[in-house]
């Protein structure tokens, strides 16, 4: 089955403790992205892939690092997570920008 | 700034009754325009999406949306909502194939 998957779905953690989302395709995709939706902002996005090594910045980078090693894995990483990170994070992918399969969600709590 | 606006942040309807839900966006150029669905506790799914052709667009679920370049708009129509409708529902711009710009949302409530 064609899917985006994302682990953990749910998370809790505290300030300052490194952590990694991890996102995964199985579409044979080149582009991939991250969203985080926060209620009455939508997505926004915070940084994307065009293909194996080449990443780049989105609206929302601040915090974030991601890395692209394989073309079916996009990790979002958390170096120092803070309480403004709290949100619903989604990872995407598509053969281009203009559409993209999304996957289930990652709902992160920093406390 | 440019921007994709959804002027409604929640409706509320009844079943049966049509809805409407209006997008605009502020971007020039070629433009690709999406809307996405969010059932509660779901991911987003594609409901419809407009590249070229004619600017009436049928989607899944009985949805369609009309893309009205003159008042850069796509707005997203049913004409009888179901209780199974309810959700959240957001307008998508990928301007000059550049990345995707979403609105705010739209939470739609249908009563039973």
């Amino acid at each position: 089955e064609a899917q985006v998957t994302q682990n953990p779905r749910y998370l809790i953690t505290v300030t300052g403790k490194k952590l990694t989302v991890t996102c995964s395709q199985n579409m044979n995709h080149e582009y991939m992205s991250w969203y985080r939706q926060d209620p009455g902002l939508g997505l926004r996005q915070i940084y994307y892939s065009m293909n194996v090594e080449v990443t780049d910045k989105g609206d929302v980078p601040e915090g974030y690092k991601v890395s692209r090693k394989e073309k079916r894995n996009f990790p979002l990483i958390l170096e120092s997570p803070s309480p403004n990170q709290t949100s619903l994070y989604f990872c995407a992918s598509g053969l281009q920008r203009n559409e993209q399969f999304f996957g289930p969600g990652t709902r992160l709590t920093v406390l | 700034a440019q921007s994709v606006s959804q002027h409604n942040h929640h409706v509320i309807l009844s079943e049966a009754a049509s809805l409407e839900l209006g997008c605009n966006y502020s971007y020039g150029g070629t433009v690709n325009l999406f809307w996405y669905v969010q059932y509660p506790g779901q991911h987003l799914q594609l409901l419809l999406k407009y590249f070229s052709g004619d600017p009436l667009v049928k989607g899944i679920k009985g949805f369609e949306a009309e893309f009205i370049k003159s008042k850069f708009s796509f707005n997203l129509r049913k004409p009888s909502v179901q209780w199974s409708d309810t959700a959240e529902y957001f307008c998508a711009v990928n301007p000059n194939n550049n990345d995707m710009r979403f609105g705010a949302g739209t939470r739609l409530t249908v009563k039973p």
